[in-house]
């Protein structure tokens, strides 16, 4: 079975640039979520989808921080403008809907802001 | 109330020994509560997850105790080994919202 995909796998960019991050979930993985997790830290819930949909994003910084995922399977994620503080890992991870309770992370997009 | 703390940040164990991380939480809906692998460069991976209805569940080497009164659980490696050297995130989420909340993390070395 085929893991979550992410790319790219490290991205660099100066403040104030814009970046986008793409996940592929498993396969008929109804839920998908995007973390972020600052070096040292746990990781943030920044938004969740079912299918097509949004369920939680009161943690997403709506000003600089959109996500989408058309056609309820891929799934991308873009910070415009960037700032130093969002240097982190970004994680994407995804689970079988229903009572199968287990999150598949991918491996994450580090990113670093100069 | 929607934290969950972890301890310790770091840990050191000999080979052999046995590795105990704590977690405790205040938000009673919680009845959801893995524990997470994670290697450098990679993602989190489900270790082992324990529900609120029982007070351990043991997986080979690893070990979950819950004591739901004191709105704590623990994860015990029992025999670490060098390959257990990671860090580790305990985590507890809620039936229907499956809106995962994780600790801090615990960055465990076994010593050969």
């Amino acid at each position: 079975e085929a893991g979550v995909a992410q790319s790219p796998r490290y991205k660099i960019i100066e403040k104030r640039q814009s970046v986008a991050f793409w996940c592929n979930p498993i396969s008929g993985h109804a839920t998908l979520y995007w973390y972020q997790q600052i070096l040292g830290q746990g990781p943030k819930l920044l938004i969740q989808f079912q299918n097509n949909g949004v369920v939680d994003d009161s943690q997403l910084p709506k000003d600089r921080f959109s996500a989408e995922r058309l056609k309820g399977v891929d799934s991308t994620l873009k910070i415009q403008p960037a700032k130093l503080e969002d240097s982190a890992v970004y994680l994407c991870a995804s689970r079988v809907q229903a009572t199968n309770e287990k999150l598949f992370f991918g491996s994450g997009t580090q990113l670093s802001v100069l | 109330q929607q934290q969950v703390k972890q301890s310790p940040q770091s840990l050191i164990v000999q080979k052999g020994g046995i590795s105990i991380i704590n977690c405790a939480y205040e938000n009673t809906a919680f009845d959801y509560f893995p524990w997470y692998q994670q290697f450098p460069g990679k993602g989190p991976a489900l270790l082992i997850a324990i529900r609120p209805d029982v007070s351990e569940k043991k997986e080979g080497r690893f070990t979950i105790s819950f004591n739901k009164s004191a709105k704590q659980f623990s994860l015990h490696i029992m025999d670490s080994q060098p390959g257990d050297s990671a860090t580790y995130f305990c985590a507890a989420s809620t039936s229907g919202t499956y809106k995962y909340i994780f600790g801090t993390g615990t960055r465990l070395k076994v010593l050969a």
